[in-house]
């Protein structure tokens, strides 16, 4: 069936640090990919998105690459602030008819100063 | 533009009950999903709604129903409460009409306890 698989946190960085958070899936058809974030205290919200194969989401420094020959979707930022501190869920949206979406388990972040 | 609203925002019930919980769209969006946050579990689909008719389901027992009105807004009822329904419960809408690539907008959840 489909999944999607996300790195373990909690992730510590330092700011302007390098920031990977990995993401692979598995589905059948021509899934979207998702990364959502989910600040302290607030809602889930849409930080990128990629439709299909070779799409580039990017937002706020933030950017990811749909990969189809590896089934992967890896989140990436240059250099972390503090304020980029947030769980990051990875996610799948796939059909047909609509949708149903599969979301990761979520990684934690936490950017030092 | 309003965003999308959930009520309430907290909720205490016992087992054995029942629980209605709301969620009212973006102005325009005509889609609307569920979904049951738990630290265990993590978020899991419930179902997706789409004028008034349910297009997509989850792996979720048949205690938890929904349903769509005419204006969009959404119900989603839980009977028979069980402990482990303990959970945030996000609603989310989209226009509804571009399939896997339809962007949702999460409301702000409900919180529900069961005791």
């Amino acid at each position: 069936g489909n999944s999607v698989t996300q790195m373990e946190g909690p992730v510590t960085l330092s700011e302007e640090a390098f920031l990977t958070i990995n993401c692979t899936y598995t589905a059948t058809g021509y899934p979207s990919l998702f990364w959502y974030v989910q600040y302290p205290g607030e809602g889930l919200q849409l930080l990128l998105k990629a439709t299909k194969a070779d799409d580039k989401g990017s937002n706020k420094g933030f950017e990811a690459t749909y990969r189809k020959e590896t089934t992967s979707f890896h989140l990436e930022k240059g250099s972390v602030q503090v304020s980029d501190s947030a769980v990051y869920f990875c996610a799948l949206n796939y059909g047909p008819g609509g949708f149903k979406t599969i979301f990761g388990a979520g990684t934690r972040l936490f950017v030092k100063a | 533009k309003a965003g999308v609203t959930q009520t309430p925002r907290y909720l205490i019930k016992t087992r054995g009950q029942q629980v209605t919980l709301s969620c009212s769209p973006i102005s325009g969006h005509r889609s609307v999903s569920w979904y049951q946050q738990t630290p265990g579990q993590g978020l899991q689909f419930l179902f997706e709604y789409f004028s008034e008719t349910q297009r997509n389901k989850g792996n979720f027992p048949g205690r938890f129903s929904g349903r769509q009105f005419s204006n969009s807004r959404s119900e989603m009822n839980v009977s028979t409460l069980e402990l482990g329904d303990s959970a945030l419960y996000l609603c989310a809408s989209s226009v509804g009409l571009a399939g896997t690539t339809d962007t949702q907008y999460f409301g702000p959840g409900t919180r529900l306890t069961v005791l």
